[in-house]
């Protein structure tokens, strides 16, 4: 079955810096790869996702890149602000599981 | 348009009891699928219904169940409770069942066992 895996668990950086975090996963049969944003207490919220058909997308400050071949897609987020602290969970989908699988989560800390 | 709704927000609850938690999807999602969140566990999947039927289920025991109403609206019991069922209990609605169609999550429903 799918296995999805997440690094790094935690991220610390700066206000204003990038910040990257990477997936893993095993099923070449994937085919949608959402990203949740969880902030302390609230419920995940999908903040962007992405089809495999598509190398890259952009939303404003985020973005996230596919990398069928190796199996592995990333989150960017360009000039952080401290709203971005979070955990981010990445999944994915459309495989032989039949439903989504979800990495560990990142939390993320921007700090003023 | 109305998110996702869980009820209760907050439960509490001792060993042996049992306990049903629900969730009404956004008007015209028609799959309902059920996690278990944990500190250092992430989100792990329970189970999925569409059409009042378990379409799929996740690794748990048997004490863990649910079912799903005509209107979508959807129920999940957790029998025998045990202390490492604390958790916070999150539901999220599709429009489809596959699972490469954008899931939309409630706020969850915080379950402590004493």
């Amino acid at each position: 079955g799918e296995n999805v895996e997440q690094h790094p668990s935690t991220l610390s950086v700066q206000e204003g810096d990038s910040a990257v975090i990477k997936c893993t996963y095993s099923d070449s049969a994937s085919n949608y790869f959402p990203w949740y944003k969880q902030e302390l207490g609230k419920r995940p919220q999908l903040i962007i996702d992405i089809r495999s058909n598509v190398g890259e997308k952009k939303d404003q400050r985020i973005a996230v890149t596919l990398n069928k071949t190796a199996k592995h897609f990333s989150l960017h987020i360009t000039e952080t602000q401290p709203e971005d602290s979070a955990v981010y969970f990445c999944a994915g989908g459309g495989g032989s599981q039949g439903n989504l699988i979800f990495g560990k989560g990142t939390k993320l800390s921007v700090k003023p | 348009k109305a998110g996702v709704t869980q009820t209760p927000r907050y439960l509490i609850k001792t060993r042996g009891q049992q306990v049903t938690l629900s969730c009404s999807p956004i008007s015209g999602h028609r799959s309902v699928s059920w996690y278990q969140q944990t500190p250092g566990q992430g989100l792990q999947f329970l189970f999925e219904y569409f059409s009042e039927t378990q379409r799929n289920k996740g690794n748990f025991p048997g004490r863990f169940s649910g079912r799903q109403f005509s209107n979508s609206r959807s129920e999940m019991n957790v029998s025998t409770l045990e202390l490492g069922d604390s958790a916070l209990y999150l539901c999220a609605s599709s429009l489809e069942p596959d699972s490469n169609q954008p899931q939309h999550f409630g706020d969850g429903t915080r379950l402590s066992i004493l």
